[in-house]
C-alpha cells in the first residue's frame, strides 16, 4: 500500500533563512508525489507535483522538491522563507498508478520567525 | 480550471441529526472524492464518488453513515448521518478533471461541522 511519512510534525525557521519539510515515500508502483499546502481557514493549494518526468521538481512561491528514489524521499525545499510560508504543508501521494485517489501524509506545520 | 464550491461552509448541529454537503464544480469531471480532516489531523479519503452508481468507501467508512450522491458530472452530496461528536470534522470535496495532456485536482474551500 502506499504511504508517506512526514517526519517533523512542526518546524520553525527565521525569516530569510532556508525550509526543508521532510517526507519520504512507500510505494509498489511509480509514484505521483505531491505537496499541498493549507493557510489557515483556507483550502488546500497544490504546490508542486512529481509524475516520474524530472527528478527536480519546481513549484509555487519558490518551492522545490526533489525526488529521490534511492531514499525514498521527496522533501520540500525553500532557499528564503517568508512570512506568508507560515502554513500547514501536506506530502500526498497518489494511492494508484493513476492520480488518484491521494493518500495525505500527517502535516508537517511551519512556522516562520520575524 | 475547475472551481469547486462547497456548502454549506460550516454548520453546526445537534447530536442524532444529518447534515448533507453539496459540491458543485463548474465544469465536467472524471472522479470526485470525499476527504475527511479532524481536528488537528491530516486528511483522509472517505469514498469516491461514482456518478450514477453507489459510492466507493474506503476502510472504515460505510454507506449508511455517510451516503453519497453523484447524479451528473458535476454534482455530488455528502450526508454525515445520525451525527455525534466524533463527526466534528472539515469535510473536503475533491474532483479530478482529464484533458488530452494533464490531469488536475482540485478541493472544496470544506465544510466545517461541529457537533454538540
Amino acid at each position: 500500500a502506499q504511504s508517506v511519512t512526514q517526519l517533523d510534525s512542526h518546524v520553525s525557521v527565521s525569516e530569510g533563512t532556508p525550509v526543508l519539510l521532510r517526507c519520504n515515500y512507500s510505494s509498489s508502483y511509480s509514484p505521483s508525489l505531491f505537496w499541498y499546502v493549507q493557510h489557515p481557514n483556507k483550502g488546500l493549494q497544490l504546490l508542486l507535483k512529481y509524475t516520474s518526468a524530472a527528478t527536480l521538481v519546481k513549484g509555487i512561491n519558490g518551492f522545490e522538491a526533489e525526488f529521490k528514489k534511492s531514499e525514498t524521499s521527496f522533501h520540500l525545499t525553500k532557499p528564503s522563507a517568508h512570512m506568508s510560508d507560515a502554513a500547514e504543508y501536506f506530502c500526498v501521494v497518489s494511492r494508484n498508478s493513476g492520480n488518484t485517489p491521494l493518500v495525505f501524509g500527517k502535516g508537517t506545520r511551519l512556522s516562520v520567525i520575524a | 480550471s475547475a472551481v469547486i464550491s462547497q456548502k454549506p461552509s460550516r454548520d453546526i448541529c445537534q447530536r442524532g441529526t444529518s447534515l448533507t454537503i453539496q459540491c458543485q464544480v463548474d465544469s465536467q469531471v472524471t472522479m470526485m472524492f470525499w476527504y475527511r480532516q479532524q481536528p488537528g489531523q491530516s486528511l483522509t479519503l472517505i469514498a469516491t464518488a461514482n456518478q450514477g452508481s453507489e459510492a466507493t468507501y474506503e476502510s472504515g467508512f460505510v454507506i449508511d453513515k455517510f451516503p453519497i450522491s453523484r447524479p451528473n458530472l458535476t454534482f455530488s452530496t455528502l450526508t454525515v448521518s445520525n451525527m455525534s461528536p466524533e463527526d466534528s470534522s472539515i469535510y473536503l470535496c475533491s474532483a479530478r478533471q482529464d484533458s488530452l495532456r494533464n490531469e488536475k485536482l482540485f478541493f472544496g474551500s470544506g465544510t466545517q461541522l461541529s457537533v454538540l
